[in-house]
């Protein structure tokens, strides 16, 4: 098993540019989110998923949007970068049912990102 | 108060040396607790759940008091290796949609030679 994977490792964005960062798990895990963390502030819940068709937000959601078309993925877009969103964003999955979940959360590897 | 709050260090211990910290949470119906470790540069990886009981695996060991509201992690015969961030987590069990996982915002640890 590949665990959770994001791509790209690194990315340089200019001022206003939009991307998506990818993540993918293959554990079957219905529960997914993305963190930022930025030096001092810790890891910040962005969005999160209890399965396809299903999106919430968390403590840090304004200029990131998300989709979970499908179990294994999670995308985060940026729709117009700014410099405060230069960040190690990672993706982390985890086992969930309504009531229950063991909690342990698998983190895929990181994106350093740097807006320009 | 934030809901998760730990002391950020860095904790600077000898190689050898028992080395202890804490991590404070608000919501007192918080039910789960987990330390996490995070090497420099490299994801969070789960170091151990925090039972009622506490438990230990080698050298380490976790504690909870819930009267208190706060988790501990205790570390023996400190290694080298040893030196990382450590992050304590608290959620909810049952875990439902509207449950948060929260993370502190970790404690860095340097065990010096």
């Amino acid at each position: 098993n590949a665990g959770v994977t994001q791509t790209p490792k690194f990315q340089v964005l200019k001022t206003g540019q939009s991307m998506t960062l990818q993540c993918a798990q293959d554990m079957n895990h219905e529960y997914m989110s993305w963190y930022r963390q930025d030096p001092g502030m810790g890891l910040r819940l962005i969005h999160y998923s209890v399965g396809a068709g299903i999106t919430d937000q968390g403590e840090v959601p304004n200029g990131y949007n998300v989709s979970r078309s499908t179990t294994e993925d999670f995308p985060l877009r940026l729709l117009s970068a700014a410099p405060s969103q230069t960040s190690v964003y990672f993706c982390a999955s985890s086992y969930w049912r309504e009531g229950q979940g063991d909690h342990e959360q698998y983190f895929g590897p990181g994106t350093r990102l740097t807006v320009t | 108060r934030k809901e998760v709050e730990q002391d950020p260090g860095p904790f600077n211990v000898p190689e050898g040396a028992t080395v202890a910290f804490n991590c404070t949470y608000s919501n007192s119906a918080s039910q789960s607790f987990f330390w996490y470790r995070q090497d420099c540069r490299k994801e969070p990886k789960l170091l151990m759940s925090v039972y009622s009981s506490g438990n230990e695996d080698g050298r380490f060991t976790a504690q909870l008091n819930r009267a208190s509201q706060y988790i501990s992690l205790l570390i023996r015969d400190s290694k080298l290796s040893d030196s990382a961030t450590y992050l304590c987590v608290v959620t909810m069990t049952p875990m439902n949609r509207d449950d948060k996982i929260i993370f502190g915002k970790g404690t860095r640890l340097h065990i010096l030679p």
